[in-house]
């Protein structure tokens, strides 16, 4: 059982139409990140969220951190080709102490 | 600034040789993880790595180990490589602790035949 659950698993949308990716545990985080990765290359880290009913913005993206910091989720507001990639949330919980654990991903395909 | 530079980028080796990757973490970071990342079982973190200390280490066996320079350099070792150890490897570093932001290289493909 992976402690950063992530939904849907893989999402394929056409260009132009918004998704919302979510991220979710029982356990508590003192900070959730997010990452995007392409094929054959290493994860990049998109933001990170560190209080508790945070919500970033960068662009066409919006990322929000649970009141109870236990989940999150990622919004993308017409989705672009550009946009397709695995994305990763990350987070070191409470009982693990400095370990940084991942989230399954979630393959997102845009086609145009 | 440079990013995080891992080589070789992609290996194969025989069942029961045994293998090195090399990471070079981003100038001025001292803490460098592993990760090993595959299908089926997604990024696994391998240890982590600050002032040539091992901090933190996850649930692999003995085979796996690893080393870091006082440049903050780190290489990471398998030995008697199995099938199941073909994986993408990857190497993140951070400024102080793993847990915070974590600035990943490109990875080493290796596969194990």
């Amino acid at each position: 059982t992976q402690l950063l659950e992530q939904s849907p698993q893989f999402l394929s949308i056409q260009e132009g139409e918004n998704l919302t990716v979510y991220c979710n545990s029982s356990s508590v985080f003192s900070s959730l990140q997010w990452y995007r990765q392409e094929p054959g290359e290493g994860p990049v880290l998109l933001v990170t969220v560190v209080t508790g009913g945070e919500v970033k913005k960068l662009k066409r993206l919006t990322f929000q951190f649970g009141d109870a910091r236990k989940d999150s989720s990622l919004h993308i507001t017409a989705a672009q080709p550009g946009d397709t990639g695995l994305y990763l949330c990350a987070g070191p919980p409470r009982e693990y102490g400095n370990k940084l654990v991942f989230g399954a991903g979630t393959i997102l395909r845009v086609k145009s | 600034k440079a990013g995080v530079t891992q080589t070789p980028r992609y290996l194969i080796k025989t069942r029961g040789q045994q293998v090195t990757l090399s990471c070079s973490p981003i100038s001025g970071h001292r803490s460098v993880s592993w990760y090993q990342q595959t299908p089926g079982q997604g990024l696994q973190f391998l240890f982590e790595y600050f002032s040539e200390t091992q901090r933190n280490k996850g649930n692999f066996p003995g085979r796996f180990s690893g080393r870091q320079f006082s440049n903050s350099r780190s290489e990471m070792n398998v030995s008697t490589l199995e099938l199941g150890d073909s994986a993408l490897y990857l190497c993140a570093s951070s400024l102080i602790q793993a847990n915070t932001e974590a600035f990943f290289g490109q990875g080493t493909r290796l596969t194990v035949v």
